[in-house]
């Protein structure tokens, strides 16, 4: 079963707009991460937040994590072509849990 | 390059065969995970070994099975194959919680 639930399961922006995903999950959580995966490649582990942290910058990334809420949210902003892939919240008990992930298409 | 090795990268083989991938954990990573990636169950962990020992099991059928050597590489073995295996199987290390994973580029099984 998935932990974590992406909201929208597929977004569609324009090059230089910032895309916003959401991830909801439902127990306690050591920390939350997200990965990007390439079509049919690997997941790229992008950023990890820890249960005491509330946000956390990476480059253009800005993940938050409301642990009253059970939700998470990365914003990827001036988002470029090269950004189109799936997104994927995971949590963390003993081992990575994935969520269905989000299909972000980035038009040029 | 991730740092994680997993050979090979594409396979086809028939129903009722048996197969071994394999898995090069990144330099370091004593953790090494299995997950299955098919269009309808998303992303799913099988199992995890750490310092060669078994350390948890997920949605892993008794048809499959793995093992973690002293080198720390890592084979997962497939058996009585069916139509339904067909999919991407990724493996993983880590240095442990609460550091992210490394996932290799993944090996596509076909089976027909």
């Amino acid at each position: 079963s998935q932990q974590g639930e992406e909201d929208p399961q597929a977004l569609s922006i324009q090059e230089g707009e910032n895309a916003t995903m959401n991830c909801s999950y439902k127990t306690s959580i050591n920390n939350l991460q997200w990965y990007r995966q390439n079509s049919g490649r690997g997941l790229v582990h992008l950023i990890l937040i820890r249960s005491n942290e509330r946000e956390k910058h990476s480059g253009r990334l800005r993940v938050t994590l409301d642990t009253s809420k059970k939700s998470s949210s990365l914003l990827i902003t001036a988002s470029r072509a090269a950004d189109t892939a799936s997104y994927f919240c995971a949590t963390v008990d003993s081992r990575l849990t994935f969520g269905e992930g989000t299909q972000l298409t980035v038009n040029p | 390059d991730s740092g994680v090795t997993q050979t090979p990268k594409h396979l086809i083989t028939a129903t009722g065969q048996r197969v071994t991938l394999r898995c090069s954990p990144r330099s370091g990573d004593l953790s090494v995970y299995w997950y299955q990636q098919s269009l309808d169950q998303g992303l799913q962990f099988l199992i995890q070994y750490y310092n060669g020992e078994e350390r948890a099991k997920g949605n892993i059928l008794e048809r499959f099975s793995a093992q973690q050597f002293p080198d720390l590489h890592s084979e997962l073995n497939l058996s009585s194959l069916e139509l339904g295996d067909s999919a991407l199987y990724f493996c993983a290390s880590s240095q442990g919680n609460p550091y992210g994973y490394t996932f290799g580029s993944g090996t596509r099984l076909t089976v027909v």
